[in-house]
């Protein structure tokens, strides 16, 4: 499966956006980028993922490379309740749909 | 909005005891996964499913563990003879597809032997 690096942690001020970086060097040419997150031990979060354009939905946006080496989650107005660990995840396709949840980054929002 | 739940929310057990963990996934969803998080660590996959039978494992997935689907709704992991290693969070997943859609997870079972 292709490794993901993420910042171990970053803060964010709230109101503001949050860019959250991944780098996936390695990614096979159909392997989806998918961002999940995990709220204090709760059950991981479905975010976002894409393949190769850029996809918005309501809780943010994922904006990938052109040559898809890397990606960035982008939380548009953080709210106190976006403080997570957020895990950027290669899916490879002959997994059978397993994610493999590396450290994540640590996000914490603070008024 | 559809959800994975999962029963109990925590469950305690002695060395050694049998514990089923149960699960609700999502019902048109086809693929299931079972996942823990030992306190701490990071959430670790043990066993997808897929058509009645298992299409991937890890190599936490041993002999001591075991799925089933027993009816068209749940989705249990058994470990037959918990040690104390196995405490942990675990987590079911759905999804509908593969690796090409999100998976949906439920808020866990804590496990604790003691």
């Amino acid at each position: 499966d292709a490794k993901t690096t993420q910042p171990p942690s970053m803060d964010c001020a709230e109101g503001r956006a949050a860019n959250l970086p991944c780098n996936h060097s390695t990614i096979s040419g159909n392997e989806y980028v998918y961002w999940y997150r995990q709220i204090h031990s709760q059950g991981p979060q479905y975010i976002i993922h894409g393949l190769k354009n850029n996809e918005t939905n309501e809780m943010a946006s994922l904006i990938i490379t052109e040559d898809r080496k890397s990606s960035t989650l982008i939380l548009p107005h953080a709210t106190l309740r976006d403080t997570a660990v957020y895990y950027c995840i290669v899916r490879a396709t002959d997994s059978w749909g397993k994610l493999q949840f590396g450290a994540g980054t640590q996000v914490v929002v603070t008024p | 909005e559809p959800e994975v739940t999962q029963t109990p929310s925590h469950q305690v057990t002695q060395m050694g005891q049998e514990v089923i963990l149960r699960c609700v996934p999502i019902s048109n969803h086809l693929y299931f996964y079972w996942y823990r998080q030992i306190l701490g660590q990071k959430v670790e996959f043990l066993v997808s499913f897929y058509n009645n039978e298992i299409s991937e494992k890890s190599e936490i997935f041993d002999d001591q563990f075991s799925v089933e689907r027993p009816d068209g709704s749940n989705f249990t992991l058994k470990i037959r003879s918990t040690k104390l290693e196995d405490s942990a969070m675990y987590f079911c997943a759905s999804s509908a597809r593969g690796w090409d859609t999100e998976a949906f997870f439920g808020q866990g079972t804590r496990l604790t032997v003691v």
